[in-house]
């Protein structure tokens, strides 16, 4: 499965956007980059995916680079209460279902300061 | 609110002791995932069942079981407790079981085992 690499912290003023990195350069042509987040100890949340092309929805934009290789998640207003845990997952495909079970990492801790 | 009800929210039991969790996947979902949450080994995947079927096992332990019934509500049954199994269980469900059918989360059923 390709792995992710995400920074373990970062930090963003509230009112401007969140940045958030993710490598995965072994990534394969059809597998999805996934985006979850975790509040506390509340379940993960779905943020966003895509395959190829960049995604927008009400929550963020997920920018995926030509070469598939990394993605950036974009909050783009972050306030207090997106302060949270992002996960960025790639999800494998094929015919063994096992292997598309989202398999977290350690994730980004994003502090929103005031 | 993601649609997925946990139940129940919190549960504290001895060592040795036999435990059920309940999931209600969000309406018309078909596929049900189980994950485990403990604080040394972040969220690790269980095992998914589609439409009443065992599809794919993840790390569960052989104490531990699960199913899913015709209303396709799920349950987890954990047996002979140990210490070790105290963690938030969280439950997850999506419409199909492909890649591009998000996994939604319930927030998680607390088990201490004391």
């Amino acid at each position: 499965d390709a792995k992710t690499t995400q920074p373990p912290s970062m930090d963003c003023a509230e009112g401007r956007a969140a940045n958030l990195p993710c490598n995965h350069s072994t990534i394969s042509g059809n597998e999805y980059v996934y985006w979850y987040r975790q509040i506390h100890s509340q379940g993960p949340q779905y943020i966003i995916h895509g395959l190829k092309n960049n995604e927008t929805n009400e929550m963020a934009s997920l920018i995926i680079t030509e070469d598939r290789k990394s993605s950036t998640l974009i909050l783009p207003h972050a306030t207090l209460r997106d302060t949270a845990v992002y996960y960025c997952i790639v999800r494998a495909r094929g015919r063994d279902t096992g292997r598309r079970a989202l398999t977290f990492g350690s994730g980004t801790r994003l502090q929103v300061q005031p | 609110d993601s649609g997925v009800t946990q139940t129940p929210k919190h549960l504290i039991t001895a060592t040795g002791q036999r435990v059920t969790l309940r999931c209600s996947p969000r309406s018309g979902d078909l596929s049900v995932y189980w994950y485990q949450q403990s604080l040394d080994q972040g969220l690790q995947f269980l095992i998914q069942y589609y439409n009443g079927e065992e599809r794919a096992k993840g790390n569960i332990l052989e104490r531990f079981s699960a199913q899913q019934f015709p209303d396709l509500h799920s349950e987890l049954n954990l047996s002979s407790l140990e210490l070790g199994d105290s963690a938030l269980y969280f439950c997850a469900s999506s419409v199909g079981q492909g890649d591009n059918s998000p996994l939604h989360f319930g927030n998680g059923t607390r088990l201490t085992v004391t």
